[in-house]
């Protein structure tokens, strides 16, 4: 079936540490890939997205790509910064399954200054 | 401009009770999303509403469940019969229309606990 698998947390890093979050799927025909994030408080809000192989998606210092030959689309950011503490999920739609989401399971995050 | 609403933020319901869930789009968004949250785990898809039509009811976990979006606007879930296990946040969510990569936008959910 359809799935998508995301690297257990809590990660904890240091400000200025690189991130990476890691995301792996399996599914039919060729999805789109989501990141979404969930501040403490808040509710679930996009930060990046790609629709086709070798996209790569983009917001707030955070990048992602799709590949598809390794059915990934890991997150990274090069410098952390406490504000980005948050709960991350990766998540897939596919074409014809009225962009219903399949999420991970989610990823805390904790920024330390 | 104003985002995604839920009422009520939170609900403690007894088990064998009834409960009703309700969600606030965007407006003028087409199309409408239910998901269930467990602890610790990501959404999970419940129910797909574009306009007031019900187009995929394939995540509701039992007959117990039930949606509506009459007007295809306000949409509400109702929980019949309340079991523990239905403890979870319900996200509602809202979007354009239902094509793929299209971006939701989610409601900030409402935590049922089931005694």
């Amino acid at each position: 079936g359809n799935s998508v698998t995301q690297m257990e947390g809590p990660v904890t890093l240091s400000e200025e540490a690189f991130l990476t979050i890691n995301c792996t799927y399996t599914a039919t025909g060729y999805p789109s890939l989501f990141w979404y994030v969930q501040y403490p408080g808040e509710g679930l809000q996009l930060l990046l997205k790609a629709t086709k192989a070798d996209d790569k998606g983009s917001n707030k210092g955070f990048e992602a790509t799709y590949r598809k030959e390794t059915t990934s689309f890991h997150l990274e950011k090069g410098s952390v910064q406490v504000s980005d503490s948050a709960v991350y999920f990766c998540a897939l739609s596919l074409r014809g399954g009225y962009n219903k989401l399949i999420f991970g399971a989610g990823t805390r995050l904790a920024v330390h200054p | 401009g104003a985002g995604v609403s839920q009422s009520p933020r939170y609900k403690v319901a007894k088990r064998g009770q009834d409960v009703a869930l309700r969600c606030d789009p965007i407006s003028g968004h087409v199309s409408l999303f239910w998901y269930q949250q467990a602890l610790g785990q990501g959404p999970e898809f419940l129910t797909y509403f574009q306009n007031e039509a019900q187009l995929d009811k394939s995540g509701l976990p039992s007959d117990r469940f039930f949606a509506e979006r009459p007007e295809g606007s306000v949409s509400t879930l109702k929980i019949q019969r309340t079991q523990q296990e239905d403890s979870a946040v319900y996200l509602c969510a809202s979007s354009l229309e239902g094509g793929q990569g299209i971006e939701q936008f989610f409601g900030p959910g409402t935590r049922l606990t089931v005694l």
